[in-house]
């Protein structure tokens, strides 16, 4: 039973537009999320984060939005730039020192 | 700062061998962990340390996984014999304080 779920395997976004990531989580305990970012053989790299008492934190061009009742979280990158082309995984814990769950993650294809 | 460092990068072997992989954690980081990241998956934990102390192995299939940290530093872990659906990415992270993961390139394993 999937407890972080990223329906969309896969994204393709216009350079320039903007890029939506979307998670959904099961588990009402669930507090703390992340998001990773992956390329090709190398380990996933952290990006952002949200704790559960805010609905929205921005760093530059990523900005994670929580939305507790619905149990949704969403990744906005905008502009889209080319290096933003990876993987990206969505990932939650409990508190914030327990195990971290993540998603299966969402192939994000940025075109020229 | 070196970041988590990993070993071998890439590991073949035929199934019911043993194999081992290897992390160094970044420096000052109490903890560390394990992650399987099988083909189209999210990494998913095997265990975490704080410390020497493994304070959660419950996702470590105790049959023939095996990890271990001495010294509350570098960390092998161990799988004998090896079996077909072991053929996996594992990766290795480590971290400051409870949330974020710093997390190594990974050992690529394939079983045949």
């Amino acid at each position: 039973d999937q407890q972080v779920k990223q329906n969309s395997p896969s994204l393709s976004v216009q350079e320039g537009r903007i890029s939506i990531l979307n998670c959904d989580y099961t588990n009402s305990m669930f507090d703390y999320f992340l998001w990773y970012k992956k390329y090709p053989a190398e380990g996933p790299t952290f990006l952002i984060s949200i704790s559960s008492i805010k609905d929205k934190n921005e760093d530059g061009r990523f900005t994670v939005f929580l939305n507790k009742s619905a149990k949704h979280l969403s990744l906005h990158i905008v502009p889209s730039q080319p290096g933003d082309s990876a993987v990206y995984f969505c990932a939650a814990s409990a508190w914030r020192d327990d195990k971290i769950i993540f998603g299966k993650g969402t192939r994000l294809h940025i075109l020229p | 700062e070196a970041g988590v460092v990993q070993s071998p990068r890439y590991k073949i072997i035929e199934k019911k061998q043993p194999v081992a992989f290897w992390c160094n954690p970044i420096s000052g980081h109490n903890t560390l962990y394990w992650y399987r990241q099988n083909l189209g998956q999210g990494p998913e934990l095997l265990i975490r340390y704080e410390n020497e102390e493994a304070v959660d192995d419950s996702q470590l299939p105790k049959d023939r996984f095996s990890a271990e940290r001495l010294k509350g530093v570098d960390s092998t872990l161990k799988i004998q014999p090896a079996e077909l659906g072991d053929s996996a990415v594992y990766l290795c992270a480590s971290s400051p304080n409870a949330g974020e993961l710093f997390f190594g390139e990974g050992s690529r394993l394939t079983v045949l």
